[in-house]
């Protein structure tokens, strides 16, 4: 099946800790999203890459990193930095040709 | 920079009534239009989309928005809601000239009881 595969779906990390949350597609798509969902908020874009080896900062990229170096993969780390991690994270990759995302099942991490 | 105004946080009906979403979205180009919808437990998946042409868009489940670009709005209606119907739902738009950067509104949460 095509689609956006995100892993873990549940995570759980104490204060301090790094961590990175897995996104692959198979749809071939170039580009990809990370997102942060927050009740009342909508999606909020934290970093997003059009092609491999290349990614931009979204909207709320601090205490974020990312890497694309295969076209399949886009792993999102949450750092000690990110004052607020808490949060549902939607990862998402995009045709080319429409312009339309398609979207992960989304991975819920919980800092206690 | 393009953003979204989704003007209801949180919308109760009950079955069979009509629908209406409010989306308004400011940028002076041309856009492309969505809207989302995420139900309990599920991921987000389209709705419909607007890209040129009749501005009159029909999606699943018998959704359907108009794009009014004197307005600015493009917004979501059905006329018939159903129990099924409760989920959350997002505007976006992306401008051209913006490398297809999608920004979304914060949604709508729509309850339909039974």
């Amino acid at each position: 099946d095509g689609g956006i595969t995100q892993s873990p779906k549940y995570l759980f990390r104490k204060e301090g800790q790094n961590v990175t949350l897995s996104c692959e597609q198979n749809l071939n798509h170039d580009a990809m999203y990370w997102y942060r969902q927050d009740p009342g908020q909508g999606l909020r874009l934290i970093y997003y890459s059009q092609i491999v080896n290349d990614f931009q900062k979204g909207d709320i990229a601090e205490g974020y990193s990312v890497s694309r170096e295969k076209k399949e993969s886009f792993p999102l780390t949450v750092t000690s930095a990110q004052k607020n991690p808490t949060a549902f994270y939607l990862c998402a990759s995009q045709s080319g040709r429409t312009g339309e995302l398609f979207f992960g099942e989304g991975s819920r991490l919980t800092v206690l | 920079a393009q953003s979204v105004s989704q003007h209801n946080h949180h919308v109760i009906l009950s079955e069979a009534a009509s629908l209406e979403l409010g989306c308004n979205y400011s940028y002076g180009g041309t856009v492309n239009l969505f809207w989302y919808v995420q139900y309990p437990g599920q991921h987000l998946q389209l709705l419909l989309k607007y890209f040129s042409g009749d501005p009159l868009v029909k999606g699943i489940k018998g959704f359907e928005a108009e794009f009014i670009k004197s307005k600015f709005s493009f917004n979501l209606r059905k006329p018939s809601v159903q129990w099924s119907d409760t989920a959350e739902y997002f505007c976006a738009v992306n401008a051209w000239g913006s490398n297809y950067k999608l920004t979304f509104g914060k949604g709508t949460l729509l309850t339909v009881n039974p």
